[in-house]
């Protein structure tokens, strides 16, 4: 498809267990973003990445969250150790460049339910 | 940091206008966006605007940007139950990154 795709959908998981959520940004696009939608948050930066520079990191809430991003393209959101407070609606973003007013395409999200 | 209010709720009737407003604290924003989120679904851009203008218009939408005040505000001309949604104001606060950050988004009910 064309647009921002994540997956899974869904994640139901036990505390303590570690996950992985993908993130399968438009093609050519090179900035990428996670962002997190919880109840309690709203809707939080955690990490940007853009072609071949570091990743801006800043919004990550804690040590136990990680992501990387290989070849420019797919990247992965790992959470370490879940806790119950990381239940919420994890979403990515692409964008053609990081610049000007260009768009932020967003994907479905996956929803994380920790137990 | 930069902080994004909103209220939580609006309800309008069908065919009247809606207005949904946003505050932010950070002067040195540089572009404003409205997303709609409607149930089950992810956000989708509705309209931007660039810090350095005060007004753009699209259609049914209107975004007023009074930046002394910083006061952002969406305008849905004729409100259709279709509008029916979350809308969330968001800032880019430049740089290299780019960054939205997120109001707490109002839900917009609409009454046939």
């Amino acid at each position: 498809g064309a647009g921002v795709s994540q997956s899974p959908s869904n994640k139901v998981t036990e505390k303590g267990k570690d996950v992985e959520l993908r993130c399968d940004p438009i093609s050519g696009h090179t900035a990428l973003y996670w962002y997190r939608q919880s109840l309690g948050q709203g809707l939080e930066f955690l990490i940007y990445f853009q072609g071949n520079s570091a990743p801006d990191k800043s919004g990550l809430p804690s040590d136990r969250f990680s992501a990387e991003r290989t070849g420019g393209s797919v990247s992965t959101l790992t959470i370490q150790r879940t806790q119950q407070e990381d239940s919420a609606v994890y979403l990515c973003a692409s964008r053609l460049t990081s610049g000007g007013a260009g768009e932020q395409f967003f994907g479905p999200g996956t929803r994380l339910t920790v137990l | 940091g930069e902080d994004v209010e909103q209220s939580l709720f609006l309800s309008v009737r069908e065919g009247d206008s809606s207005v949904i407003n946003c505050t932010y604290t950070d002067s040195s924003s540089t572009y404003l966006y409205w997303y709609k989120q409607e149930p089950g679904a992810g956000l989708q851009l509705l309209t931007y605007i660039f810090s350095n203008m005060d007004m753009k218009q699209d259609q049914r939408l209107t975004v007023l940007l009074n930046k002394k005040d910083k006061h952002l505000s969406l305008r849905i001309a004729d409100t259709q139950t279709g509008d029916s949604a979350i809308y969330f104001c968001a800032v880019a606060l430049g740089g290299a990154t780019n960054k939205l950050i997120f109001g707490t988004g109002t839900l917009l009910a609409v009454q046939p």
